[in-house]
């Protein structure tokens, strides 16, 4: 079974860092481009950032440029997100989610994870 | 940036009919657009891809159709389980955007 579990959600305060995991299993992880798309409380969905198979690529929305870094472990079958200088407009379930297709990206996102809350808060 | 605008934000529709969704594209995304379906609590579940093509597992019910910037998504016949907020998302262009959503609520 296709599966994506994020983890590392917690409370932080303004300024401060958290690293967003996300556990993939059921495919072949390196083959695909792996994506965080991210939805604040009682709003739309927003995406975050995408990151190419080989992790050679990588793209950001500008509201995170700068301050949000996407990697992937592919050994290990792992995306991250690691967020930096966190603000309060950054809380948010963040979810990740893969990409449908192989190789050319980007395309729809077939398969997402639960979400990981994020709170920014003091 | 590419901004998706889906009209209209709320329809209330009651089980068995038929509710039209649409979904307009600030300039051309070719076919490169999405259709997702979110309940609450849950994470969105992909339906169309291609604008046109149904994800694996998706009743026919649920039908896609546009190119361009003009999208609609068609539920031919509602049953309770699509009660939810559908988004659409365009991939053409970086950045991927998302529609505000549609909400389609039982009446």
């Amino acid at each position: 079974e296709v599966q994506l579990l994020e983890s590392g959600g917690a409370l932080v305060q303004p300024g401060g860092s958290l690293r967003l995991s996300c556990a993939a299993s059921g495919f072949t992880f390196s083959s695909y481009a792996m994506i965080w798309v991210r939805q604040a409380p009682g709003k739309g969905l927003e995406w975050v950032s995408t990151i190419s198979g080989s992790g050679g690529s990588t793209y950001y929305a500008d509201s995170v440029k700068g301050r949000f870094t996407i990697s992937r472990d592919n050994s290990k079958n792992t995306l991250y997100l690691q967020m930096n200088s966190l603000r309060a407009e950054d809380t948010a379930v963040y979810y990740c989610a893969k990409d449908s297709y192989t190789p050319r990206f980007p395309d729809a996102f077939d398969i997402w994870g639960q979400g990981t809350m994020v709170t920014v808060s003091s | 940036e590419i901004v998706m605008t889906q009209s209209p934000a709320s329809l209330s529709v009651s089980p068995g009919e038929r509710a039209t969704l649409s979904c307009r594209a600030s300039q051309s995304v070719s076919n490169s657009l999405g259709w997702y379906q979110q309940k609450p609590g849950q994470a969105p579940r992909l339906l169309i891809y291609g604008a046109s093509t149904r994800a694996t597992g998706i009743p026919a019910r649920f039908s896609g159709s546009g190119s361009g910037t003009e999208f609609t998504l068609t539920i031919s016949s509602l049953q309770s389980e699509d009660f939810a907020v559908y988004y659409c998302q365009q991939y053409n262009n970086w950045p991927l955007t998302f529609g505000g959503g549609t909400k389609v609520e039982i009446k």
